[in-house]
């Protein structure tokens, strides 16, 4: 059983829609991050969250929206998707960001998301 | 920045034998940490490994161990006794110790069939 949480596993939107991403961890971790994977492809990190801050945005359109309402949760809210954004998102967590370098990451199954 | 190659896009093994993926890094930094993951068809990332830069000894997890050689920037993995539940993605990853703000950089995958 993983213990990051995603929901919901699939997902099927329009371009016009606006919908959410949820992760929940319940393990203490104080860094939680939203990765973005296409097929065969490695994941490329989004955003980060430490403490509940972003601390990195890797220069992500405007049309996904993270939010962390607390230290278990972390939200990716979408608006206005392009067919290309379909891809696995998947969310992680880690003990720490910032002194935790050697910290592994722990990940969720991922929301598989289709835009139409 | 650092970049991480995996140069072998696909390997198999057959059931009970011993299977070497590659892996390469490239960094000017004495400090930092190497991750194996695992991906299987269910989507979750899985760690399967971790070794620190600054430990001459290589980390072993039961079937799985690391061949790293710092010198040569190389942290190859090794699974004995291979089963037919390893057959995944694996991804190689690196970590900065110098820094925080340090995201994971992953290389492009290896694609591991096991064959029966």
């Amino acid at each position: 059983d993983t213990e990051v949480t995603q929901t919901p596993k699939h997902l099927v939107m329009g371009m016009t829609n606006k919908k959410s991403l949820k992760c929940e961890q319940h393990m203490g971790h104080r860094a939680m991050y939203w990765y973005k994977q296409k097929a065969k492809k490695p994941p490329e990190l989004m955003f980060v969250y430490s403490y509940e801050k972003l601390s990195i945005n890797e220069s992500v359109p405007s049309r996904f929206s993270p939010e962390c309402p607390n230290s278990s949760l972390l939200n990716l809210h979408l608006h206005a998707l392009q067919p290309e954004d379909s891809a696995l998102y998947l969310c992680a967590s880690s003990q720490d960001w910032g002194q935790g370098y050697n910290q592994p990451q722990h990940f969720g199954d991922g929301t598989r998301l289709s835009i139409l | 920045a650092q970049t991480v190659t995996q140069s072998q896009p696909e390997m198999s093994v057959q059931e009970a034998e011993t299977v070497t993926l590659s892996c390469t890094y490239d960094t000017s930094e004495s400090d930092y940490y190497l991750f194996w993951y695992k991906q299987p068809p269910s989507r979750q990332m899985i760690l399967v490994i971790r070794q620190e830069a600054y430990k001459q000894q290589n980390a072993t997890e039961n079937r799985f161990s690391v061949n790293f050689q710092k010198a040569a920037k190389s942290f190859s993995l090794k699974i004995s006794d291979s089963q037919l539940g390893d057959a995944a993605m694996y991804f190689c990853a690196y970590r900065s110790g110098n820094s925080g703000n340090t995201p994971l950089v992953f290389g492009k995958g290896t694609r591991l069939s096991v064959i029966a």
